[in-house]
């Protein structure tokens, strides 16, 4: 049963980097992973996607073992507007059919 | 280039009606996925459209349908509405299979 686990919550303080881990037993072999940000009331945003090792853009990086199991979204410097929920989303095949796998989403506070 | 759109932004139904929603694709895109997010839960797989052909599906009984128009735009038909259907209904659409998924503003349902 393919399944996705973040933890519940996180609180930093701004200006700290924040590392957010999913774990994703079952993902399915050719499909990215990707982690997305969310605002009370608003429909999920982009922040990175990956396959395999790292990768970095403006806002993020990310990291996946070479087993694929789990991913780790690290925001460098967090401010107060980062906080929010912050989702992985990864693709399973699951009882002959392809599903997209949410996790549970890690809600992150940012404190002055 | 415009983005996701769902309409309508808001709707209320009684128990028993049925429901469509209605998402317009980004540009170029030719894939389009559905979701619910319950009150405080993470988005929940509904089905994923590719090129007109259902892709996937979510565990969610028939009563949910849907289908994707020549254009990609796309559509999610729920009959026999129960009080547990009221969440937010997020669409999102994306250039290829696989591909990152960008969403749209989220439809509210309120079933009472």
């Amino acid at each position: 049963l393919a399944k996705t686990t973040q933890p519940i919550s996180m609180d930093s303080y701004e200006g700290q980097e924040v590392n957010i881990t999913c774990s994703h037993n079952n993902i399915a072999t050719n499909d990215y992973i990707t982690w997305y940000q969310q605002f009370p009331s608003q429909g999920p945003r982009f922040i990175i996607q990956g396959y395999k090792t790292k990768v970095t853009n403006e806002v993020a990086s990310l990291f996946i073992p070479a087993d694929r199991k789990s991913s780790t979204l690290s925001l460098p410097r967090v401010s107060l507007s980062d906080t929010a929920v912050y989702y992985c989303l990864v693709g399973a095949s699951m009882d002959s059919s392809y599903k997209l796998i949410f996790g549970s989403g890690t809600r992150l506070l940012v404190r002055p | 280039e415009t983005g996701v759109t769902q309409s309508p932004t808001h709707l209320i139904k009684t128990r028993g009606q049925q429901v469509t929603l209605r998402c317009s694709s980004q540009s170029g895109h030719n894939t389009v996925s559905w979701y619910q997010q319950a009150l405080g839960q993470g988005p929940q797989f509904i089905f994923q459209y590719y090129r007109e052909e259902k892709n996937g599906r979510g565990n969610f009984p028939p009563r949910f349908s849907g289908l994707q128009f020549p254009n990609y735009s796309s559509e999610l038909n729920v009959n026999a509405l129960e009080l547990d259907d009221s969440a937010l209904y997020l669409c999102a659409s994306s250039s290829e299979l696989a591909e990152t998924q960008y969403f749209g503003p989220g439809t509210r349902l309120l079933v009472l």
